[in-house]
């Protein structure tokens, strides 16, 4: 089976970091992704990680370490606009994405 | 160009009834995923089509049936319908499974609401 874990909700303060962690378990694993979804929105791709380390896309970074089944979504000078659901999904060896629950990020001013 | 594109956007059903959903991938893009997402929820895997084969079906009931045409565009049925089954349902395309890069990209889904 397959099960992914991460937090229901974090808070965070505009212009500040934040980080959102995703544990999973998989019986077959080639990548983990990340997603944004906003109310009423459908998910938008954030970033893929296939290899350990990280990966920087402007504000946002990601990391994986496949060794601790582990990854994490990095999010600096947050904005107002970054408050939303975010969603770790792995790429399986029968490729197909499953999506963790998703952490519901709040940002206040 | 246009994105994936999926119809209709709201529908209600009555305990029971079947619905169709539609699903149009972008031009090139020969996957289609399908996800049922409740409210508060990540999107659960229904099924994939490559090539019009299914490739992988997630843990739901015969009830839930897709097709994929040879145009690449693809429909959900799903028989005699629950209440458990309002949800936000999701089609994705991609230019091969998850491909090798682990992106999806998601229509806007169609909100079915059974009463």
């Amino acid at each position: 089976g397959q099960s992914l874990e991460q937090p229901s909700e974090v808070t965070a303060v505009e212009g500040a970091i934040v980080q959102i962690n995703c544990t999973y378990q998989t019986s077959g694993f080639y990548g983990l992704s990340w997603y944004q979804q906003h109310d009423g929105g459908a998910p938008t791709f954030l970033s893929y990680n296939a290899l350990d380390g990280l990966e920087e896309t402007g504000r946002f970074s990601s990391f994986l370490s496949r060794s601790d089944s582990y990854g994490y979504l990095l999010l600096q000078e947050l904005q107002m606009k970054d408050s939303a659901s975010y969603f770790c999904a792995v790429l399986d060896r029968d490729d197909k994405i499953i999506f963790g629950k998703g952490t519901r990020l709040h940002i206040l001013p | 160009d246009a994105g994936v594109t999926q119809s209709p956007t709201h529908l209600i059903k009555t305990r029971g009834q079947h619905v169709t959903l539609r699903c149009s991938p972008i031009s090139g893009h020969k996957s289609v995923s399908w996800y049922q997402q409740v409210l508060g929820q990540g999107p659960q895997f229904i099924f994939q089509y490559y090539e019009k084969e299914e490739r992988g079906r997630g843990n739901f009931p015969d009830r839930f049936s897709a097709r994929q045409f040879p145009n690449y565009s693809s429909e959900l049925n799903v028989n005699a319908l629950l209440l458990g089954d309002s949800a936000l349902y999701l089609c994705a395309s991609s230019l091969a499974g998850g491909g090798n890069t682990g992106e999806l990209f998601f229509g806007e889904g169609s909100r079915l609401t059974v009463l």
